[in-house]
């Protein structure tokens, strides 16, 4: 079965920690994205990558990491600069990266900070 | 003003009618144009992309589009209580790669039996 695969689904994390969640995908897309959902509201790009080794900084970077060192798998570290991690995350691929490509999701991570 | 805009609903319509749910955009060079089903606490699913002015139609999902107006639009026909969920537009802004992509906020639809 082709598809993205996020892990885990529910993850808890205490003040000052640092977590990663996981997003694999088998589609044989070259571009990946993470984006977060908070309630009520729309999409926002964390970080984008269209190539291994490469990825660039969407609109709201500051307190998360990433990497791509492998064209299916694309982790996203959650630091504890981030001040208000609380929220879905989405991992998303795509073909090329290119303007008419279609984005697919994966399942998604809901995080809670305690 | 918002990049891509949605009334953010409950739109609630009768089953068996039609649900039409709008979305407007700023961006004059938007190129492309993605309708997405999203239920509660899932991940988005695609239900139809569009790229050029008029209509296009999928089973019972037809997405209008209109780049004059800067106006993309999503009926469904024959709405059954499984289309209740929140539908989100998505919008390729400036005409450049996927990483462009804005989400709107999304339409929250509530199909009454």
């Amino acid at each position: 079965d082709g598809g993205i695969t996020q892990s885990p689904k529910y993850l808890f994390r205490k003040e000052g920690q640092n977590v990663t969640l996981s997003c694999e995908q088998n589609l044989n897309h070259d571009a990946m994205y993470w984006y977060r959902q908070d309630p009520g509201q729309g999409l926002r790009l964390i970080y984008y990558s269209q190539i291994v080794n490469d990825f660039q900084k969407g609109d709201i970077a500051e307190g998360y990491s990433v990497s791509r060192e492998k064209k299916e798998s694309f982790p996203l570290t959650v630091t504890s600069a981030q001040k208000n991690p609380t929220a879905f995350y989405l991992c998303a691929s795509s073909i090329t990266g290119g303007p008419r490509d279609t984005q697919y999701f994966g399942p998604g991570t809901r995080l809670t900070v305690l | 003003q918002k990049e891509v805009e949605q009334n953010s609903g409950p739109l609630s319509v009768p089953e068996g009618a039609i649900a039409s749910l709008n979305c407007t955009y700023s961006d004059r060079v938007s190129q492309s144009f993605f309708w997405y089903r999203q239920y509660s606490g899932k991940s988005p699913e695609l239900i139809m992309s569009i790229y050029s002015n008029g209509d296009k139609e999928d089973g019972r999902f037809t997405a209008q589009l209109n780049k004059a107006s800067q106006y993309v639009s999503l009926l469904i026909r024959d709405s059954q209580p499984s289309d209740s969920a929140t539908y989100l537009c998505a919008v390729n802004m400036f005409g450049s790669s996927a990483s462009k992509i804005i989400f709107g906020s999304g339409t929250r639809l509530s199909i009454r039996p």
